[in-house]
């Protein structure tokens, strides 16, 4: 059974910091990893995708990681701003009985201070 | 750019009804999806449906939960009898090309 752990589950920096955020699974069976952000009572927002075949992409400000064998993951933020502050959440797509299903991680709150 | 849709974007009923909610998948995709939040907790594998037949189903997803593809469009995941605890939100994602889409979730609030 897939498990997804975010380090750490809360976060404050001051505006302008560069940041990372970590994801860790169980099982590397993975097609893809996801990171989403979450606004307080609102969805999700996809920001990357990682294919289980690539190491990393970005996109403006951020940068995802992928170490399939480590299982782990790793979102760089760079020169953040407080409109970053959200929650960041880590999405592992594995392999289940023939099909896909994926798995999320708790999440970790970030907070950006002007 | 294609989305998934998801009706209502707010449900609020009392405790014992019946819900359904709707969800429109991206119109291409054979694999489709629902997953739930619980405020202030992860989102939850509730249960996978391909070729109209249920594919998996998490220990969430008891005999009060259903799903459904009436129609070409929509998938639907109905709840029989409202319990407080069904409280949460609702997302749907559809899958293509090994990525799943997910809908902007429907807040269902029992009363």
């Amino acid at each position: 059974k897939q498990e997804v752990t975010q380090i750490p589950a809360a976060l404050s920096v001051p505006e302008g910091e560069n940041l990372v955020l970590n994801c860790s699974f169980t099982d590397s069976a993975i097609y893809n990893l996801q990171w989403f952000r979450q606004d307080p009572g609102k969805g999700l927002t996809s920001l990357l995708l990682i294919q289980s075949s690539q190491r990393e992409q970005t996109s403006g400000r951020l940068n995802a990681s992928l170490d399939k064998s480590s299982g782990r993951s790793t979102l760089y933020i760079a020169a953040s701003q407080p409109g970053d502050s959200a929650t960041y959440l880590c999405a592992v797509n594995s392999y289940s009985g023939g099909y896909q299903k994926v798995t999320f991680g708790t999440g970790t709150k970030l907070q950006v201070i002007p | 750019e294609p989305e998934v849709t998801q009706t209502p974007s707010h449900q609020v009923t009392q405790m014992g009804q019946e819900v359904i909610l709707r969800c429109v998948p991206i119109s291409n995709h054979l694999y489709f999806y629902w997953y739930r939040q619980i405020l202030g907790q992860k989102v939850e594998f509730l249960v996978s449906f391909y070729n109209n037949e249920i594919s998996e189903k998490s220990e969430i997803f008891d005999d009060q939960f259903s799903v459904e593809r009436p129609d070409g469009s929509n998938f639907t995941l109905k709840i029989r009898s409202t319990k407080l605890e069904d409280s949460a939100m609702y997302f749907c994602a559809s899958e293509g090309y090994n990525e799943q889409f997910f809908g902007p979730g429907t807040r269902l609030t029992v009363l």
